[in-house]
């Protein structure tokens, strides 16, 4: 069976860090992009990041960009994000999901992640 | 930044068609695709490379795109099918974007 399992969630005070992970079984983790998507209490969906196959291509929304780090272990079919410098608006549950043709097939249930002091 | 703008809501009766917009410069130049989120669970790809359905999809699902706006039509709509429904496409191949999102309810 194919899935991501998401992990690393919690409350954090503002200004502090949280690493997530997200676990994948049942398909060739090496062979796909993958991205983290977030979705605030309420909201709607925001893409945050994407990592190519490799790890040469990285990308991030504007939001994040320069506080969130994204990285992957194809040895350990594993891929992580990590949150510093973190704020009230990055409270969102955090899936991750791999990207084929262009769009996002196979998502995780999703990582609660809540930044308040 | 690049922006899709959908409705917010729109209401169907059982067995009606219903049609969800997704607004966005060009975005008929781009492969937009569409996503399913019923509450509390993970969203799901209905429709991608504008008009192809995933295996699972029930063929009640279907979609365009051209010029500025791409189209997702449920027919034959069914009380399973109330969610939220998001598009979404890439800005210059390096950052995903994602609709506004529309609350189909069906009545």
């Amino acid at each position: 069976e194919v899935q991501l399992v998401e992990s690393g969630g919690g409350l954090v005070k503002p200004g502090g860090s949280l690493r997530l992970s997200c676990a994948a079984s049942g398909f060739t983790f090496g062979s796909y992009t993958m991205n983290w998507v977030r979705q605030a209490p309420g909201k709607g969906l925001e893409w945050v990041s994407s990592i190519s196959r490799s790890s040469s291509y990285i990308y991030y929304a504007d939001s994040v960009k320069g506080r969130f780090t994204v990285s992957r272990d194809n040895a350990k079919n594993s891929l992580f994000l990590q949150m510093n410098s973190l704020r009230a608006e990055d409270t969102a549950v955090y899936y991750c999901a791999s990207q084929w043709l262009a769009s996002f097939d196979v998502w995780g249930q999703g990582t609660m992640v809540t930044v308040s002091s | 930044s690049y922006e899709l703008t959908q409705p917010p809501s729109v209401s169907v009766s059982p067995g009606q068609t219903v049609s969800i917009t997704c607004s966005g410069d060009k975005l008929g130049d781009k492969y937009a695709c569409w996503y399913q989120q019923k509450p509390g669970q993970s969203p799901v790809v209905v429709i991608y490379q504008d008009t192809k359905r995933p295996s699972g999809i029930p063929e009640r699902f279907s979609g365009s795109n051209s010029g500025n706006t791409a189209t997702l039509t449920i027919s034959g709509t069914q009380a399973m099918d109330e969610a939220d429904y998001y598009c979404q496409a890439w800005d210059t191949n390096t950052a995903g974007v994602f609709g506004t999102g529309t609350s189909v309810t069906v009545l």
